[in-house]
């Protein structure tokens, strides 16, 4: 399967700074990554499918202005949470599966706290 | 649309118990069907996944899971817990990359 890689682990900044999470498949090459947030206790949502070569795909209610996802490259999708506030503080996952209908592969996630 | 439904948002067992983790789906087209475990502060792993052919499903770490499409069930079962079994668990469905998780069971193992 996929190996996935999602830096940092874990990140603190201040209210109004912007934060970005970058995840790499590390084996493969994806051309769709997705986005999920998870807040303690919950499940995951999905919050945007990054598509290489053009404009993410936000799940409605997910302010795209905020959460600026660029998918450069076939192994590199970055997650820019813009002018944090505490509410964004949440653990935040990638994922890529490498083709419709089979399993995700996910990175390790990234712990936001804003503080 | 695809939707997932976990009952129980938190199981105990004790340790060497059956496990036991109900998972419902809806899907308007055959679904597609994944467990993820999830530990502490890390992202999901893969436990199983049903996709076509045989409807009982063996997966990692003794876990096996079996699909009924009369009952849309998708239950994760293990015939003996362990302690390294406590993790959160998830399923999920899945039809053309849209994947949709339900909300989660956390499974707790007692000594």
């Amino acid at each position: 399967g996929a190996v996935v890689s999602q830096h940092p682990s874990w990140v603190i900044c201040k209210s109004g700074t912007s934060v970005k999470i970058e995840c790499r498949s590390l084996d493969f090459q994806a051309t769709t990554m997705f986005w999920y947030r998870q807040f303690p206790k919950q499940s995951l949502m999905l919050m945007a499918t990054s598509n290489e070569g053009s404009k993410a795909t936000y799940e409605q209610g997910v302010e795209k202005d905020k959460f600026l996802i660029n998918h450069a490259s076939l192994t590199l999708s970055t997650l820019t949470v813009t002018s944090a506030h505490p509410e964004d503080s949440s653990f935040y996952i990638c994922s890529v599966t490498q083709g419709a209908n089979t399993e995700a592969f996910f990175g390790q996630g990234t712990r936001l706290t804003v503080v | 649309a695809q939707s997932v439904t976990q009952l129980g948002s938190h199981v105990s067992v004790s340790e060497g118990a059956l496990v036991l983790l109900r998972c419902n789906y809806s899907s308007s087209v055959p679904p597609y069907l994944f467990w993820y475990v999830q530990y502490p502060n890390q992202g999901l792993q893969l436990l199983l996944k049903y996709t076509t052919g045989a409807t009982l499903v063996k997966g990692i770490n003794g876990f096996e899971a079996e699909f009924k499409k009369s009952e849309t069930s998708f239950h994760l079962t293990k015939p003996s817990a362990h302690m390294s079994d406590a993790a959160e668990y998830f399923c999920a469905v899945s039809y053309n990359n849209d994947m949709r998780f339900g909300a989660g069971t956390r499974l707790t193992v007692k000594p």
